[in-house]
């Protein structure tokens, strides 16, 4: 069984960096794996930050980025805002057509 | 503007069967991948499956194998998910999404509103 981990918590200052990570139980996470990131907040339908890695969607400011670090894939908030507490989501794609959500960050600004 | 507009919230007993819906619009339909992600009240989103509308090439999560079925009525851009005899365990959120790219499997960038389903007797 395919193990998607990441932090179950963060905490960040406001206008600060943090860094969450997305690994693997039993690997090392590549660009194969095309990495993607959401956000959501309660109540709401997720929102896609980053997708194959690095890539922005539409709209999301650049203080998002995505990156691999070591052998997990990242996500890197620069800045971080009040709104930015959220709960966070990697996805590993596995094959196949198969991808796997890993169990989420809860990131708490304050 | 590119839309998966879902299906209104249900509430069914156990043991009765349901079909949600997911439409696309703005978007050549058949050309894009739609998958399907539940999240389970308090819960994490779990990816379920996706299909590809073009053929309805259908992969599922092993966790869902055999428990959902994924189908596609291409002629209304419409996917569905559907489950033939539902559990109070089915309860959760639903959302389908749409990859960021043609043809790719990875990296949803649209996503539908969501439907509720309440299995409860």
């Amino acid at each position: 069984q395919t193990v998607v981990t990441q932090e179950p918590s963060f905490s960040v200052s406001p206008g600060g960096t943090v860094t969450l990570t997305c690994g693997l139980s039993s690997d090392s996470v590549s660009t194969s794996y095309y990495p993607s990131w959401y956000q959501q907040t309660p109540g709401q339908a997720p929102r896609t930050l980053i997708y194959n890695t690095n890539t922005r969607s539409s709209g999301v400011p650049d203080r998002f980025s995505g990156s691999i670090l070591g052998n997990k894939a990242a996500l890197t908030i620069t800045g971080a805002q009040a709104d930015d507490e959220s709960d966070y989501y990697c996805v590993l794609y596995m094959g196949g057509g198969i991808s796997v959500f890993g169990g989420g960050t809860r990131l708490t600004v304050l | 503007e590119v839309q998966l507009v879902q299906s209104g919230a249900e509430v069914k007993k156990p043991g009765e069967s349901l079909k949600i819906s997911c439409k696309g619009s703005g978007y050549r339909f058949t050309s894009y991948w739609i998958a399907w992600v539940r999240q389970t009240p308090g819960k994490g989103l779990e990816w379920m499956g996706i299909i590809y509308p073009g053929d309805s090439d259908t992969r599922y999560s092993p966790s869902f194998q055999g428990q959902v079925t994924i189908s596609v009525d291409k002629s209304i851009s419409t996917a569905h998910l559907q489950w033939s005899s539902l559990k109070a365990s089915d309860t959760a959120m639903y959302y389908c999404a749409r990859p960021a790219t043609v043809g790719g499997y990875y990296g949803m960038d649209v996503w539908g509103q969501g439907t509720t389903v309440t299995v409860s007797s």
